[in-house]
């Protein structure tokens, strides 16, 4: 089965200094990638995503992400980090062959620090 | 606009109760999908309804089920609750069709905070 993977539980960065979030994927399939944030105590948030096209996409609140093929990968960054932009990540990822559903990653819990 | 509701917030049952848990969706939204958010483990997609009808269905055993009424709010219940069932239940919805949660995008709800003891 399709899986996601967030190889890192934790990431603390200093306010202002730039971010990258991992995200590997299985299965070779063409992808249909998303990242989500969670803010405390607040529901899931559509950060960006990408189905085609352009591997750089753009998304809300200064976030990017890039995806590629040959990795499987779709790593999220952001050039300056704000002390608001702690919360956790969720990568998800989906197969049109495996149904019309979104697996997701385990999370990623960013810290900041000031 | 008011976004995804869920009710209860906060939710304690010991091993083997049943539970319902309620969600309603945004105005206008036909979808709504449930998630288990354990700890560690990120989110389990459990089920989606769209327009009263169960489109897809996770990995999870038969006493997880819900419904969806004709005003398109949605019941999932737990029957004969285990400890491994303690988790944030999450809901969201999104506008409607059977492109579903690929091409739709999701909002989701605050969650309800299950603890089985």
């Amino acid at each position: 089965a399709q899986s996601v993977t967030q190889p890192d539980i934790h990431i603390t960065v200093s306010e202002g200094a730039s971010l990258e979030l991992r995200c590997n994927y299985s299965y070779g399939a063409t992808p249909y990638l998303f990242w989500y944030v969670q803010s405390p105590g607040q529901g899931l948030q559509l950060l960006l995503k990408y189905f085609s096209g352009d591997t750089l996409v753009q998304g809300i609140k200064g976030f990017e992400a890039e995806f590629k093929r040959s990795q499987s990968s779709f790593n999220l960054r952001k050039p300056s980090v704000h002390w608001s932009d702690a919360a956790e990540y969720f990568c998800a990822v989906a197969f049109m062959e495996y149904g019309n559903k979104l697996v997701f990653g385990a999370g990623t819990i960013l810290r900041v620090k000031s | 606009e008011a976004g995804v509701t869920q009710s209860p917030t906060h939710l304690i049952k010991t091993r083997g109760q049943q539970v319902t848990l309620r969600c309603s969706p945004i105005s206008g939204h036909t979808s709504v999908y449930w998630y288990q958010q354990a700890l560690g483990l990120g989110l389990q997609f459990l089920l989606w309804y769209d327009e009263g009808e169960e489109r897809n269905r996770g990995n999870f055993p038969p006493r997880f089920s819900g419904r969806q009424f004709p005003n398109y709010s949605s019941e999932l219940n737990v029957n004969a609750l285990e400890l491994e069932d303690s988790a944030l239940y999450l809901c969201a919805s999104s506008s409607s069709g059977l492109a579903g949660p690929i091409y739709n995008e999701q909002f989701f709800g605050p969650g309800t905070r299950l603890t089985v003891l």
